[in-house]
């Protein structure tokens, strides 16, 4: 257990839809990164959030969004889902000011069918 | 823009074997550097990070990768291979300005019997 809480572990939604992704950081960590995987497009950066603010945004789309509340969990909310929004979505997480890198969470896999 | 590249997608090695992963980075400035490894179904795991303490770096799982700046490299190596260490790997480059992580596109390692 990585300490990075990820749900739910597998999703599968129609085409049109929107759905709601979840992610508990390690206790501690300030900063959240969102990340796509796909097998075309590999890991790809959505969006970081750091003590409730966006810091950075990535190749994240409009149809896309997210945010950080108070308690520092995150939400990545995606609608008007196409068959090719299938992949994994990835939730890090990190402490501020450091160098350690990212604990991971497990993955939320995404199929639209 | 800072970025890593990893030569070759599918690398396989015999049980025994030297194990070498190779990336190379772009940076205008000396980066963070990190190995990440993602067995099947899971998260990215940490192997590894530079940060500039120490050009050999020495990882989890016997791995451990050096930092060139001449080559701009940073190698995966492991003198033995086992086959619990079948799984896809990834070098990532920091971003100082937010703590984003640029990853590259990964390498899958297969070990044989």
């Amino acid at each position: 257990d990585s300490g990075v809480t990820q749900t739910p572990k597998h999703l599968i939604t129609a085409t049109g839809q929107r759905v709601t992704l979840r992610c508990s950081p390690r206790s501690g960590d300030l900063s959240v990164y969102w990340y796509q995987q796909s097998l075309d497009q590999g890991l790809q950066f959505l969006i970081q959030y750091y003590n409730g603010e966006e810091r950075a945004k990535g190749n994240i789309l409009e149809r896309f969004s997210a945010q950080q509340f108070p308690d520092l969990h995150s939400e990545l909310n995606l609608s008007s889902l196409e068959l090719g929004d299938s992949a994994l979505y990835f939730c890090a997480s990190s402490a501020s000011g450091t160098t350690e890198g990212y604990t991971f969470g497990s993955g939320t896999r995404l199929t639209v069918v | 823009a800072q970025s890593v590249t990893q030569l070759g997608s599918h690398v396989s090695v015999s049980e025994g074997a030297l194990v070498l992963l190779r990336c190379n980075y772009s940076s205008s400035v000396p980066p963070y550097l990190f190995w990440y490894v993602q067995y099947p179904n899971q998260g990215l795991q940490l192997l590894l990070k530079y940060t500039s303490a120490a050009t050999l770096v020495k990882g989890i799982n016997g791995f451990e990768a050096e930092f060139k700046k001449s080559e701009t490299s940073f190698h995966l190596t492991k003198p033995s291979a086992h086959m619990s260490d079948a799984a896809e790997y990834f070098c990532a480059v920091r971003r100082d300005s937010s703590y984003k992580l640029i990853f590259g596109s990964g390498t899958r390692l297969l070990v044989r019997p």
